[in-house]
């Protein structure tokens, strides 16, 4: 079974408007960590936003925000003011203990396109 | 500035040659993982490292194996190329704090022929 589900394989948003782009997860582990990570054309991954399951707020980091919902098992990101920079795949990852360490499990990833 | 170099952008290689992936981290880190990336199946582990010298297995290990003789350093080697191995391959390594994350490299573009 999948345990990071991306249901939306592309996405379209304009310049300037909000875009939410959608996780859900599945684990029995009551202490796990959620990842987003973007990554542009040009292949490199970049970390944007980290929620931990303990943490009492939504995470957010400049135009980026996370609407984490833990009864729902759902960890939403949000892109305010869209840029056209902005247009990349979208990977939604959790940390999963195995062995001596912990390593993480990604979905299948979001393809954002902004238009201008 | 936190850093991950992986030694090719893009590499093509021969079925049967022995290829070997580098990836030097120059942050201290003690974990270090390798991914690979196929259209439409995101990112997949195949080995990772949480110490100089251990390995553990990730979800798709057959066909690889990995090194780690030095902290800085994490290399991938595929025994025997195949043409199924053609992929983005993905170096990432990480603080031993497991809230933090991982820091990718480049990746390297590999294709086997």
């Amino acid at each position: 079974a999948q345990k990071i589900t991306q249901t939306q394989p592309g996405m379209f948003v304009q310049e300037k408007e909000a875009v939410t782009l959608d996780c859900t997860y599945d684990t029995s582990d009551p202490s796990y960590g959620l990842f987003w990570y973007k990554q542009p054309s040009s292949g490199e991954m970049i970390f944007l936003i980290y929620q931990g399951s303990y943490d009492q707020q939504n995470a957010t980091e400049g135009r980026y925000s996370l609407n984490f919902q833990k009864a729902r098992k759902s960890a939403n990101l949000v892109i305010s003011a869209s840029q056209l920079g902005d247009s990349a795949m979208y990977f939604c990852a959790m940390r999963e203990r195995q062995g001596g360490s912990e390593k993480l499990v990604f979905g299948k990833g979001t393809k954002l396109t902004v238009n201008p | 500035d936190v850093k991950v170099t992986q030694s090719s952008r893009y590499l093509v290689k021969r079925t049967g040659e022995k290829v070997f992936l580098e990836c030097v981290q120059d942050m201290d880190h003690e974990n270090m993982f390798w991914y690979r990336q196929d259209p439409g199946l995101g990112l997949r582990l195949i080995y990772f490292s949480y110490d100089v010298k251990m390995k553990e297995k990730g979800d798709i290990p057959e066909g690889y194996s990995v090194s780690r003789e030095k902290k800085e350093r994490f290399s991938l080697i595929l025994e025997s190329a195949s043409t199924n191995q053609t992929s983005m391959y993905l170096c990432a390594s990480r603080l031993w704090d497991r809230d933090q994350p991982q820091h990718f490299g480049d990746g390297t573009r590999l294709s086997i022929l």
